[in-house]
């Protein structure tokens, strides 16, 4: 069936540096959704990719598209404690017309 | 948050017992989802309602049954629930834009607060 992958599972970083999660699809999304949970929370809409290639900033989040729509990736640049949860990707199939999520990617922020 | 809340917050209960669970919705949504987050999994659709009346399976269904008799109410049943049902479940919605062709839907899913069945 359809899937949605998601890499890494885990990421711990420093108070300061990079991090960045990785999704991709075995099928061509129409779009790619991103959503942060805060641990004991639910999850939130961060923000939509629509068009291939396409990239967005929020703040220190920069978010991507992949060329074939199949992939797309979340950097954030310098981390802070505010930056702890969980970052979900949320793929549209076409075909199957429903969302799809990746399991996600649970960042710890060590002050 | 969509004006979406979710009842009960937490449930234990025992395996081969009957559960119900409410999402309510103050802003008459159409589109309605309900779903199961398990650790490595991520979030699984169980069944969504695209209307009164009118809903269909996700991915993982089974041992699931829902109702949707008032656009404001989507209910989830579990006819006899199993450890493997432990869990925490969310609903969500989904707005319609108004246009042409009756709307377009958009995709962005806004969630409830969770509810953490324990099924023991």
């Amino acid at each position: 069936g359809q899937q949605v992958m998601q890499i890494p599972q885990y990421q711990h970083v420093q108070e300061g540096e990079d991090f960045t999660t990785y999704c991709n699809s075995s099928t061509t999304l129409s779009n790619i959704q991103w959503y942060k949970q805060r641990p004991g929370g639910h999850p939130v809409f961060l923000i939509q990719l629509v068009k291939s290639g396409e990239v967005k900033k929020q703040k220190r989040l920069t978010f991507q598209f992949g060329e074939a729509k199949k992939n797309s990736s979340l950097h954030i640049t310098a981390t802070q404690t505010t930056d702890v949860g969980t970052y979900f990707c949320a793929g549209l199939i076409t075909s199957y017309d429903k969302v799809i999520f990746g399991p996600g990617t649970s960042l710890s922020v060590i002050p | 948050d969509a004006g979406i809340t979710q009842s009960p917050r937490h449930k234990v209960t025992e395996t081969g017992t009957p559960v119900t669970l409410r999402c309510h919705q103050t802003e008459n949504h159409r589109y309605m989802y309900w779903y199961r987050q398990d650790p490595g999994h991520g979030l699984r659709l169980i069944h969504y309602s695209y209307g009164v009346k009118d809903t269909d399976k996700g991915e993982v269904s089974d041992g699931y049954s829902v109702s949707r008799s008032k656009t404001e109410d989507f209910l989830l049943t579990l006819e006899s629930a199993t450890s493997s049902q432990t869990s925490v479940y969310f609903c969500a919605i989904s707005y319609l834009l108004p246009g042409l062709a009756g709307g377009r839907r958009v995709d962005t899913q806004y969630f409830g607060p969770g509810t953490r069945l324990t099924v023991l």
